[in-house]
């Protein structure tokens, strides 16, 4: 079963706009992660936030888990056409080092 | 570095057929873990492996076997192969340790069809 379901599962906006996308879990965890995936290649890491922590930065990436919700958000600024691809959550439990990734959502940025 | 990589990238068996998907990393990485991704799906855990000599069962283990007889190599092994086998298949490894990232590190895939 998928532990992460995201939100949404495709969004289309324009070069130079915001893009929002959303995950929620179901069980405790340790921490939470945000993958890239473009189009038949493999999964790339971004950002990595811990049980402990609220939000995270990286770059043009702002992560904010909300663990009495379960949920977490990835926020793209200022996206560029190069953003194109699906991207995914993954939570690692607390008791082992495995990950369990959400459907995830396709981005697409129109130059 | 090299980083993960995967043999074969492609393969087309015929049901009841066996094959062996190799993964390796040169990063002397203590975790290992095979993956499938389906289409329109995020990726399920197939085994992982938390050190040489060791495997574990993920979440959608029936119909693979896995060896991790060097610490470098993690083998993904089909008996006989199904339909329902048809992925793609991917690899990840990561660092030991609770002060290392737990971030994983991907191969760039099999794609393997079963007919």
């Amino acid at each position: 079963s998928q532990q992460g379901e995201e939100d949404p599962q495709a969004l289309s906006i324009q070069e130079g706009e915001n893009a929002t996308m959303n995950c929620s879990y179901k069980t405790s965890i340790n921490n939470l992660q945000w993958y890239r995936q473009n189009s038949g290649r493999g999964l790339v890491h971004l950002i990595l936030i811990r049980s402990n922590e609220r939000e995270k930065h990286s770059g043009r990436l702002r992560v904010t888990l909300d663990t009495s919700k379960k949920s977490s958000s990835l926020l793209i600024t200022a996206s560029r056409a190069a953003d194109t691809a699906s991207y995914f959550c993954a939570t690692m439990d607390t008791g082992r080092r495995a990950l369990t990734f959400g459907s995830g959502t396709r981005l697409q940025v129109q130059p | 570095n090299a980083g993960v990589t995967q043999t074969p990238k492609f393969r087309v068996l015929k049901t009841g057929q066996s094959m062996t998907l190799l993964c390796a990393q040169d990063m002397n990485h203590e975790y290992m873990y095979w993956y499938r991704q389906d289409p329109g799906m995020g990726l399920r855990l197939i085994h992982y492996s938390v050190g040489e000599g060791t495997t574990a069962k993920g979440e959608v283990p029936d119909g693979y076997n896995v060896s991790r007889l060097k610490k470098q190599n993690f083998l993904l092994g089909l008996e006989s192969a199904a339909p329902s086998q048809t992925s793609v298949y991917f690899c990840a490894s990561s660092p030991p340790g609770l002060a290392a990232s737990y971030e994983q590190y991907f191969g760039p895939g099999t794609r393997l069809t079963v007919t």
